[in-house]
């Protein structure tokens, strides 16, 4: 167990609708991250939160929004959703020296 | 950005067997780590290793920061190591910021 957590594990719903994926980070961790990964793209890294402010972009569609909340928990929103969108959605955390970063069990997304 | 090279890409082992698994990456980095993706999903932390070499158990690894690739020695292998593992790297002033991951190593260790 890495400590951070993640829900719903599991999520079906169709093209255009928008869902909500939580994360909870280690405790004590300032850092939260969200990456995709699916078959044709691999892992690639969404963005990076830090305290509640955003830190570092990557390639996150416009579709897509994230942000931290007080507590450190963080949500990334997707909407318009598509067919491509199907993938599974990483959470992790990292203290703030950042050298290690924990993964979450992964939110599974299929979009009909 | 930063371009990660994984090799080889599929590995089929027998238990006992050792294995070592390179990954390559096209600019300095400072921050390198490796991960053990399950067959259920789940991304594991084996090493932050940006230079230098360290071993946990069975497992070890060296990453050669100036030729910039990294290697993952896997000795006695056991079924349970069967996964992907991934090598992942980024270079920032502080924090992770987002490491690249590489293709990963697909490795199947049969009984």
């Amino acid at each position: 167990d890495s400590g951070v957590t993640q829900t719903p594990k599991h999520l079906i719903t169709a093209t255009g609708q928008r869902v909500t994926l939580r994360c909870s980070p280690r405790s004590g961790d300032l850092s939260v991250y969200w990456y995709q990964q699916s078959l044709d793209q691999g892992l690639q890294f969404l963005i990076q939160y830090y305290n509640g402010e955003e830190r570092a972009k990557g390639n996150i569609l416009e579709r897509f929004s994230a942000q931290q909340f007080p507590d450190l928990h963080s949500e990334l929103n997707l909407s318009s959703l598509e067919l491509g969108d199907s993938a599974l959605y990483f959470c992790a955390s990292s203290d703030s020296a950042g050298n290690t970063i924990y993964f979450g069990e992964g939110s599974w997304l299929t979009v009909v | 950005g930063i371009q990660v090279e994984q090799s080889p890409p599929d590995l089929i082992l027998q238990e006992g067997a050792n294995s070592t698994l390179r990954c390559n990456f096209s600019d300095s980095v400072n921050n390198l780590q490796w991960f053990h993706q399950n067959p259920w999903g789940q991304l594991i932390n084996l090493f932050y290793i940006p230079s230098g070499t360290k071993q946990n158990g069975r497992l070890s690894a060296t990453t050669v920061a100036t030729e910039r690739y990294s290697l993952l020695y896997i000795s006695s292998s056991q079924t349970t190591d069967s996964g992907v593992y991934f090598c992942a790297v980024g270079y920032s002033g502080g924090g992770a910021d987002g490491l690249t991951f590489g293709k990963g190593t697909h490795l199947i260790i049969q009984p």
